[in-house]
């Protein structure tokens, strides 16, 4: 069983489309978080979620919306889809307050 | 704020040699600390980590870090680098008071060679 998985694992778009990356855990969790993985490996944070309530919003922009329908999944949405978008992003989850947090495979973006 | 360097983008180390992956961070409150590692087109997988109990920790395949406050540092090593150690490997610091959010270093990918 998938601790943390992700769909899809590729996505192929054209720029000015919207798509959207599905992120489901079955750890118990209650906290979850959206990473990007730039070009050159770089890891940086986008969003976390404590039981459906947003705690953490870097500075990404508004075309990236995440969505937790329960404390178990974390949707992230991305509208108008542009070629610095090309990515993976990693979902994670940890338990409150906990400090490791476990790692999806990553969703593979190109926006061509 | 919290800031991780990692020291060399790229370490080349011979199978069976001593393998240094060098990591300073930077943190105004206590942190805790990890390294992890991302074998080709996978995900991050948890190394191990300090939080604060014995400094010198020990996690999975043979890789152990020390946690050395006054150089704020938390290099990994391995004794004996193995084949299967070729993958890219990051350092990362967090903090409650920053909401636990992991900052990562950029990475070392490390190259083993026969």
């Amino acid at each position: 069983d998938t601790a943390v998985s992700q769909t899809p694992k590729y996505l192929v778009t054209q720029m000015g489309n919207d798509k959207s990356i599905k992120c489901e855990q079955n750890l118990g969790h209650d906290t979850m978080y959206w990473y990007k993985q730039d070009s050159k490996k770089f890891l940086k944070i986008m969003f976390s979620y404590n039981n459906k309530e947003l705690i953490i919003n870097e500075t990404v922009p508004n075309r990236f919306s995440p969505k937790s329908p329960d404390k178990a999944h974390l949707n992230l949405h991305i509208n108008s889809l542009e070629l610095g978008d090309s990515a993976v992003y990693f979902c994670a989850s940890s338990r409150y307050g906990g400090e490791t947090q476990y790692f999806g495979p990553g969703t593979r973006l190109l926006v061509l | 704020a919290q800031s991780v360097t990692q020291l060399g983008s790229h370490v080349s180390v011979s199978e069976g040699a001593l393998v240094l992956l060098r990591c300073n961070y930077s943190s105004s409150v206590p942190p805790y600390l990890f390294w992890y590692v991302q074998y080709p087109n996978q995900g991050l997988q948890l190394l191990l980590k300090y939080t604060s109990a014995a400094t010198l920790v020990k996690g999975i395949n043979g890789f152990e870090a020390e946690f050395k406050k006054s150089e704020t540092s938390f290099h990994l090593t391995k004794p004996s680098a193995h084949m299967s150690d070729a993958a890219e490997y990051f350092c990362a610091v967090s903090a409650k008071a920053a909401g636990n959010k992991l900052t990562f270093g950029g990475g070392t990918r490390v190259l083993v060679k026969p």
